[in-house]
């Protein structure tokens, strides 16, 4: 059983549309991070967040902490080609601990 | 420059050889890792070393041994290598996991 499990594992949808991904735990995450990654790369850091119900934007990608601090959600607007990839969430149970990933969610945007 | 550097990018070997990945960064955090990622491109932590403390995945079997010779160098030696050890390997470097990390773009290594 893993720590983070995401949802959904796979997502096709056309360009333009909108998507949500979820990140859900029973435990609680001193922080939560959002990784997107291609082909034959490693995982690329999209943001951090600490602090329950926290909000942050990046362009098009709009990320939540849950208020317990369990779980964690991405929303995309209008996805485009380039946003096609390997996106993983990962937590930190602790200031300094290792960082636990989820399964991930591949994201394919179709033109 | 590259932020996390691996060596090499590619490994293909033989089910019993003795092999080492090399990892290298160059941002000045204090905490390295060394990650497998299986073929359901699950992500799972193996080791994790700063200057004063290794810590180990309990579920690693010993032939896995991490290396480092100095703070920006965290080197992955296996010995005695199975079929069960094919998967890309993903060193990171952190200040601490709280800010993220950074990873080097991995090794596929393919034991035959």
């Amino acid at each position: 059983t893993q720590l983070l499990e995401q949802s959904p594992q796979f997502l096709s949808i056309q360009e333009g549309e909108n998507l949500t991904v979820y990140c859900n735990s029973s435990s609680v995450f001193s922080s939560l991070q959002w990784y997107r990654q291609e082909p034959g790369e490693g995982p690329v850091l999209l943001v951090t967040v600490v602090t329950g119900g926290e909000v942050k934007k990046l362009k098009r990608l709009t990320f939540q902490f849950g208020d317990a601090r369990k779980d964690s959600s991405l929303h995309i607007t209008a996805a485009q080609p380039g946003d096609t990839g390997l996106y993983l969430c990962a937590g930190a149970r602790a200031a300094g601990n290792m960082l636990t990933f989820g399964g991930g969610t591949r994201l394919m945007v179709k033109p | 420059d590259t932020a996390v550097s691996q060596t090499p990018k590619y490994l293909v070997t033989q089910m019993g050889n003795d092999k080492s990945i090399k990892c290298e960064q160059n941002l000045g955090h204090d905490t390295m890792y060394w990650y497998k990622q299986d073929s359901k491109k699950f992500l799972k932590i193996m080791f994790s070393y700063n200057n004063k403390e290794l810590i180990i995945n309990e579920t690693v079997p010993n032939r896995f041994s991490p290396k480092s010779p100095d703070k920006a160098h965290l080197n992955l030696h296996i010995n005695s290598l199975e079929l069960g050890d094919s998967a890309v390997y993903f060193c990171a470097s952190s200040p601490r996991s709280l800010y993220g990390y950074t990873f080097g773009s991995g090794t596929r290594l393919t034991v035959v």
